[in-house]
């Protein structure tokens, strides 16, 4: 069965520390990967894609993931975290069947502390 | 700006009444729309994909005469949750690929939600 999986319920960082969210797959054939970020009580905003070229990608307010095809990963990063980017993170696939669905992990909450 | 509008942002209703979400796609036309429930601290269920001049196609388990779907323009989706009754109180949120770009790359845009409350 296709799948997304974030491990983590939550990660908690220092303001100014590195950040991972981890997302791995499941997926048959070629997958296109996205991070989406969720504030409370609104809708997903687009972070990053990943869908052929460049093993890294590199999205909106810092944000970047690594495609690592042997691994099955899409690890979300940030060199230097912001109390701002406290949100809840997901992770989505395409299945490669042309249906449009997106599959969601389960989110993971970022906590980004002062 | 947001690329995809939707209506209302709250809503109560008493059980047993219906209640209707509308999803407006902004400056682009949307043939096909998504609709998700996002139940609190979860992850997001798809509902249906709603199309342009046909039916919605339902995931399993979703209750096609509980939640009607209407996709009846090209930048305009309709979820009417009928009988409403508590357990139907969720997040529902739509979402459109943006014209040109879904075929290639799957970038779905998304409402800001709409949260029902069935008292």
């Amino acid at each position: 069965a296709q799948s997304v999986a974030q491990p983590e319920d939550q990660v908690n960082v220092a303001e100014g520390n590195p950040l991972t969210v981890k997302c791995t797959y499941s997926v048959s054939g070629n997958p296109y990967l996205f991070w989406y970020v969720q504030y409370p009580n609104r809708g997903l905003q687009f972070l990053l894609k990943y869908i052929t070229g460049d093993n890294l990608v590199k999205g909106s307010y810092g944000f970047e993931a690594e495609f690592n095809k042997s691994q099955t990963s899409f690890h979300l990063k940030k060199p230097s975290a912001l109390v701002s980017d406290s949100a809840l993170y997901f992770c989505a696939v395409r299945l490669p069947s042309n249906t449009g669905k997106l599959i969601f992990g389960q989110g993971t909450t970022l906590q980004v502390k002062p | 700006g947001a690329v995809v509008s939707q209506h209302p942002s709250w809503v109560i209703c008493k059980s047993g009444t219906s209640v209707k979400i509308e999803c407006r796609s902004l400056d682009f036309q949307a043939t096909t729309m998504f609709w998700y429930r996002q139940f609190p601290k979860q992850s997001l269920m798809l509902m249906a994909t709603s199309n342009e001049g046909s039916k919605a196609t339902y995931e399993q388990g979703v209750e096609k005469d509980k939640f009607l779907i209407n996709h009846a323009s090209l930048t305009l989706s309709t979820l009417t949750v009928t009988s409403a009754h508590p357990e139907d109180s969720s997040f529902y949120i739509c979402s459109a690929p943006k014209t040109g770009g879904y075929q290639n790359t799957g970038e779905l845009f998304f409402g800001e939600g709409s949260r029902l409350t069935v008292l």
